[in-house]
């Protein structure tokens, strides 16, 4: 089906590892981005990028590290899970017009 | 720099009452324009988006927006509201000369009493 999906949908994992979420879109938008979204801070950006093989920070890279070396794919790794890192992430693609947004992963370090 | 705001942080209307969310944008120029409805769980759906000419812009749920260039603003209202549209509400913009990334404003939490 056409769109954006993110996998998982959840994820525990144990401090210290390292955990990567899948981002996949449809549309070959340029643009993708990673999102953390937790209560009282809203959403914040903490990578994008504008194209394949180019990315850059957005507002908390700090801890994660991201690729693109296709296209359609986006995967956001947490390098060394710590617990400040327990969150709602979205990712999400534009073309040019309205982003998108994926269901969202729920995840839990503990 | 530039920011999205949305001074309603939490708004509690009556079924069937009217509602209005405001939010305000600080950018350069004038950027695109969204608002987003996060139900619980879920993820961001579009509800509508002003990007040129006519300043009031009609949605998905019955929602519609004002662009008002001198104020700044980008208000979402609905003339009759739903119980299922208690949801988080994000104003959202985007720079037009460069889609680099979309700034959000923190949200209004919609309760709605039936």
């Amino acid at each position: 089906d056409a769109g954006i999906t993110q996998s998982p949908r959840y994820k525990i994992t144990e401090t210290g590892r390292q955990v990567t979420l899948m981002c996949h879109q449809t549309w070959s938008h340029s643009y993708m981005f990673w999102y953390r979204q937790d209560l009282g801070h809203g959403l914040r950006l903490i990578y994008y990028s504008a194209a394949a093989d180019i990315t850059d920070k957005g507002e908390v890279p700090d801890g994660y590290v991201v690729s693109r070396s296709k296209t359609e794919n986006f995967p956001l790794t947490l390098e060394s899970a710590t617990r400040s890192q327990t969150s709602v992430y979205f990712c999400a693609s534009t073309g040019g017009d309205s982003p998108f947004f994926g269901q969202g992963t729920r995840l839990t370090v503990v | 720099a530039q920011s999205v705001t949305q001074p309603d942080i939490h708004i509690t209307v009556s079924e069937g009452a009217s509602l209005e969310l405001r939010c305000n944008y600080s950018y350069g120029a004038t950027p695109y324009l969204f608002w987003y409805v996060q139900s619980p769980g879920q993820g961001l759906q579009l509800l509508l988006k002003y990007f040129s000419g006519d300043t009031l812009v009609q949605g998905i749920k019955g929602f519609e927006a004002e662009f008002k260039r001198s104020q700044s603003s980008f208000n979402l209202r609905k003339p009759s509201v739903h119980w299922s549209d208690a949801a988080e509400y994000f104003c959202a913009a985007l720079r037009k000369t460069s889609y680099d990334k979309v700034i959000f404003g923190p949200g209004t939490s919609l309760s709605v009493i039936p």
